[in-house]
């Protein structure tokens, strides 16, 4: 399984908030910044909130990113149907050396 | 504006060797920037292979690096992905990135599935 933990699924209905949380430990969350990527089916991850909280130029504002102690959050107000993707956390590893992934959560739009 | 793109065959035999290469353009594969390898099995989560730094120094996971070797062509601007005796939990899709910092992937391959069956 993967090293960060993130529920395997979410949903909401357009114009909702939601939030998808990633928990990770002190060799990972607790000591780096973390990342969150968006993919759409047959498509590459594309970088969504990096540095915990901070948008790369062109992501909408609806998208943003916390993180607290050991664990991080993905918040995405005013839900649209074209939000409807995987999303999954990053951050580098201490243990791995490498940079860990969380396991991914199926975002639906009712 | 870097991009990346992968190639190489999309079928491998069992115990034989998965090798790939990702085609550099808009950018530099000398540049300071170091170069990842990044898999993801059919419906599964992402899996770091490895990254090689400018310099040439490699970095591996664990549970891969005794059968993996990243390396890059300067005359051809590209990286390559070496993966020796390979099983059917190697079946993925291979992407190359560009990391910013750490876990920072500004820049993605558009990917390649490789399956691993006779």
């Amino acid at each position: 399984q993967s090293v960060l933990t993130q529920p395997p699924s979410a949903s909401g209905t357009p114009g909702q908030r939601v939030t998808i949380s990633c928990s990770g430990s002190s060799s990972n969350i607790g000591r780096y910044t973390l990342n969150w990527y968006q993919q759409f089916p047959g498509t590459a991850p594309k970088l969504l909130i990096y540095s915990n909280n901070q948008r790369p130029s062109g992501v909408p504002d609806r998208f943003s990113g916390s993180k607290s102690g050991t664990s991080a959050s993905l918040a995405i107000s005013g839900l649209q149907s074209e939000d409807e993707a995987d999303y999954f956390c990053a951050a580098w590893d201490d243990i791995l050396n490498g940079p860990v992934f969380g396991g991914g959560t199926k975002l639906t739009v009712l | 504006q870097v991009q990346l793109q992968e190639s190489g065959p999309g079928l491998v035999n069992p115990s034989g060797t998965l090798s790939l290469t990702c085609a550099v353009s808009g950018g530099s594969v000398s540049s300071r920037n170091s170069w990842t390898w990044v898999r993801q099995p059919p419906g599964k989560g992402l899996e770091w292979i490895g990254e090689i730094y400018p310099s040439g120094t490699t970095n591996y996971n664990p549970s891969l690096k005794s059968r993996v070797t990243i390396s890059v062509d300067k005359s051809k601007n590209q990286l390559s992905l070496n993966l020796r005796s390979v099983t059917a939990a190697d079946t993925a899709v291979y992407y190359c990135a560009r990391p910013s910092a750490g876990a920072r992937f500004d820049h993605w391959g558009q990917g390649i599935l490789v399956t691993v069956s006779s």
